[in-house]
Order: C-alpha cells, then structure tokens, then sequence
C-alpha cells in the first residue's frame, strides 16, 4: 500500500515568488495534515482539511493558504514567499477521526529554500 | 490550550547504553500521545502511542514510553541503544472531535549516539 507522497521533495523559491506543494494521503483516509518544521522551531500546525474542506488553521499568516481535491488530495499555497518560509513541509494523512485509535502518517516532506 | 515539552534539545549516549527522553504535556481533556521518529532527511515515522488501558506501551525496536497521568508525562526509553537510533524524537498529544482534529509536537529531542 503507498504510504502519504508529497511533491516535489525540494522546491527552491525567490522571495515575493509563490510556491505549491503538493500531498497524496493513504488510500482511504479522508483528512490531510500541514505541518511547518523550520529549524529550531520544531512542527507548528499549519492546516486541516477534510472532506474537501478546512477544518481548523495553525497561526499563520493568510498568504498560507491551500485546498483538498475531491480525490482527498491537497495542495498547498504559500504566496509572498519570506526568507523565513525556508523549511521543511509535512504533509499527513488519517482516518477522520484522529486519535481514536488510529494514526496520522507522514509523507517525506517538502524541502522549500526561500533566497 | 494544550502544549507539550521536551526540555532536552538533545542527548548524547554511548552505544548499548540505556537512554530516556523526557516529554511532558498540559491538558484540560483527555488526549492520545504519540511518539514519532525523524531520520535524517525523512518524514515522521509512528514509534509508539497510547491511547488506553495498559500505561505501558512498546515498540517493534525496543523502545517503550510509560504514560503517567499524575505527573502528566510519557517519557520514552530504550535499555540499550545502536548507533541506527540516532534520529530525532518527537512526542505529541492528538486532540480530536470538531474543530481540533490535529497533533500537537513538542519541539523535538536530537539523539545522538557515540560509538
């Protein structure tokens, strides 16, 4: 079974530039997970999506933006790119219900370098 | 709000020696904990988690994290490491139903083990 794909695995961007990152959740699993890994700063929440929808937001500026596809795939858009955007992006996917049993599995992570 | 705190940024261990990684969390509800594991240049990958009955919880690799819910912790542990377990260690809660559907991480801890 193919786990969660994220693409491409390294995106190298200039400032004021847009970037897109794309996701592929598991077979089956309805909700997608963003996640922020900048150095020192640890995993910071940045969205949810089920069922096509956004479910909760971390605290980001709005330029982080993204949707889910009607196949559970997800982009995400990140417009105005600042050098600080420079980080690694975790997608994950699960079940609807996180938590009850289950998991959230991680892609490989987008490597996006701001210069 | 919910945190949780991994107060060692990083830890040094010989191999075969014995190793604990301290992870403390705050909630109001009840949550689900989860530790994760990053080798370098990867994604998350689930090492273990608990979600009830036994406060014991063990790993295909050795590993094993004990919840205790009076000192709100989940610390993880391994009586013996190989210089393979060299990675960085996550611990989260998960929060679920509505509109809180997502992990929480702690800032992560750095294992680094010496021949």
């Amino acid at each position: 079974e193919a786990g969660v794909t994220q693409s491409p695995t390294h995106l190298i961007k200039t400032r004021g530039q847009q970037a897109t990152l794309r996701c592929s959740p598991i077979s089956g699993h309805t909700s997608v997970y963003w996640y922020q890994q900048a150095l020192g700063l640890g995993l910071q929440f940045l969205l949810w999506y089920d069922e096509g929808e956004e479910r909760n937001r971390g605290n980001f500026p709005p330029r982080f933006s993204g949707r889910q596809f009607p196949n559970y795939s997800s982009e995400l858009n990140v417009n105005a790119l600042e050098l600080e955007d420079s980080a690694l992006y975790l997608c994950a996917s699960s079940p609807r219900l996180l938590g009850v049993g289950t998991e959230a599995f991680f892609g490989q992570g987008t490597r996006l370098t701001v210069v | 709000a919910q945190s949780v705190t991994q107060l060692d940024s990083q830890v040094p261990v010989f191999e075969e020696a014995p190793v604990e990684l301290r992870c403390n969390y705050s909630s109001s509800v009840s949550v689900y904990l989860f530790w994760y594991v990053q080798y370098p240049n990867q994604g998350l990958q689930l090492l273990l988690k608990y979600l009830s009955g036994s406060t014991l919880v063990e790993s295909i690799n050795g590993f094993e994290a004990e919840f205790n819910k009076s000192q709100t912790s989940f610390h993880l542990r391994k009586p013996s490491v190989h210089i393979s377990d060299t990675a960085e260690y996550f611990c989260a809660v998960s929060l679920w139903g509505g509109a809180t559907n997502k992990l929480i991480f702690g800032t992560g801890t750095l294992l680094a083990v010496q021949p």
